[in-house]
């Protein structure tokens, strides 16, 4: 079975702009979260999203958001980055919710905003 | 409120040494514990986890790790290191399965 995919792997954009990073499960997930990975702050939940609904969520702005295709793929958009948003992006999906379920984790987005 | 302290951002051992990366949780349910590790360039990869039942727990590649309650630890250790174990290194705390609160990580280092 091919892994969590994560497009694209490198980013530069710029304060202001807006990003959109893509996240392809493992065929047959239905759950797909995302974290924000920095030096400072280690990795930080952001939401997640099961059968294209969100379901939980972090302590993140509104500038960030998400969504969940009919096909489980899900993207994650940032609007009016600033420079604090550079980070390693990642992906995690899993087959169901609850414990039993194993998360399996892309390689991530690395984003530069400058 | 969850959280994770890892204890020590970088460690150094010699090959063939005892690995031991400190995992310090807060918690307010009964807390579900897990342990990553991330290669360069990679995403995360589980290796081991505690649930319910038995609190030492044995992972992949000889990593095992034990939960103390009245210590809320969860330390990682591995009897002798191999070269291949330098990598990141996540503690993290779920108290329902549903969200996951990692540590700020720990780097390993193995000399050879």
């Amino acid at each position: 079975k091919a892994g969590v995919t994560q497009t694209p792997r490198y980013l530069i954009k710029t304060r202001g702009q807006q990003v959109t990073l893509s996240c392809s499960p493992i065929s047959g997930h239905r759950s797909v979260s995302w974290y924000q990975q920095t030096p400072g702050q280690g990795l930080q939940f952001l939401f997640e999203y099961f059968s294209e609904t969100q379901r939980n969520k972090g302590n993140f702005p509104g500038r960030f958001s998400g969504r969940q295709f009919s096909n489980s793929r899900s993207e994650m958009n940032v609007s009016t980055l600033e420079l604090g948003d550079s980070a390693l992006y990642l992906c995690a999906s899993r087959s169901h919710q609850g414990l039993e379920e194993t998360q399996y984790f892309g390689p991530g987005t690395r984003l530069l905003v400058l | 409120a969850q959280s994770v302290t890892q204890l020590g951002s970088h460690v150094s051992v010699s090959e063939g040494a005892l690995v031991l990366l400190r995992c310090n949780y807060s918690s307010s349910v009964p807390p579900y514990l897990f342990w990553y590790v991330q290669y360069p360039n990679q995403g995360l990869q589980l290796l081991l986890k505690y649930t319910t039942g038995a609190t030492l727990v044995k992972g992949i590649n000889g990593f095992e790790a034990e939960f103390k309650k009245s210590e809320t630890s969860f330390h990682l250790t591995k009897p002798s290191a191999h070269m291949s174990d330098a990598a990141e290194y996540f503690c993290a705390v779920s108290p329902t399965g549903n969200q996951f609160y990692f540590g700020t990580g720990t780097s390993l280092t193995v000399i050879p």
